[in-house]
């Protein structure tokens, strides 16, 4: 079985700080691990993904995320936001192996809203 | 250039009137996906289909069924919708189970 889990469900920042969406992740097999944003109405687009190799992984719109095993994280950041990064971002996880093998498990979402 | 291509955008349909949900692609991904996407909740996997094979979740209700004719096109049907059908469904397909998965734009069903 695997879980996934954001801690903020809202994060509230100003146009150009830093900000940082966490996520942590359980599971009994290895992992591959996304970033997905999902503005209004519509699906999810993939921001970045953890198949293997660098921790760090650098996506689209300037976000980067580390994996860190041994504290299961998968956190996202950007060093500075913009209004158009206003959206929900969606932390998933898919098992390489066993009965989760390549099925999505999705954190329950975390709202960012950009403020001017 | 849209890849995952769902329609419509917005199907209202009536308390047990059965409805489709149409998702098609142009990326011969062999792996389709529908999920459920309740107001302020995660995307739910209600089942996939790998090439032919069909993998339903455990937990989604017999109400729900799919087809999948060819490599292109993926049905989502219901057969008799109740309130708590209402929610965004959202098609997905990938290369295999453990690539990335591309999103269509979704349909919002409301049932009245």
């Amino acid at each position: 079985a695997q879980s996934v889990t954001q801690l903020d469900s809202q994060v509230p920042v100003f146009e150009e700080a830093p900000v940082e969406l966490r996520c942590n992740y359980s599971s009994s097999v290895s992992v591959y691990l996304f970033w997905y944003v999902q503005y209004p109405n519509q699906g999810l687009q993939l921001l970045l993904k953890y198949l293997s190799g660098s921790t760090l992984v650098k996506g689209i719109n300037g976000f980067e995320a580390e994996f860190n095993k041994s504290q299961t994280s998968f956190h996202l950041r950007k060093p500075s936001v913009h209004i158009s990064d206003t959206a929900e971002y969606f932390c998933a996880v898919s098992g390489a192996g066993g009965t989760s093998y390549g099925k999505l498990t999705f954190g329950q979402g975390t709202i960012l809203t950009v403020h001017p | 250039d849209a890849m995952v291509i769902q329609n419509p955008r917005y199907q209202v349909t009536q308390f047990g009137k059965p409805v489709t949900l149409s998702c098609s692609q142009t990326l011969n991904h062999n792996v389709m996906y529908w999920y459920q996407q309740k107001s302020s909740q995660a995307p739910k996997l209600l089942f996939h289909y790998y090439d032919k094979d069909f993998n339903n979740e455990a937990d989604t209700p017999d109400n729900f069924q799919s087809r999948r004719p060819n490599t292109s096109f993926c049905f989502l049907d219901i057969r008799s919708p109740g309130l708590g059908d209402a929610a965004m469904y959202l098609c997905a397909t990938s290369k295999d189970p453990l690539r990335p998965q591309h999103f269509g734009d979704g349909t919002r069903l409301s049932i009245l």
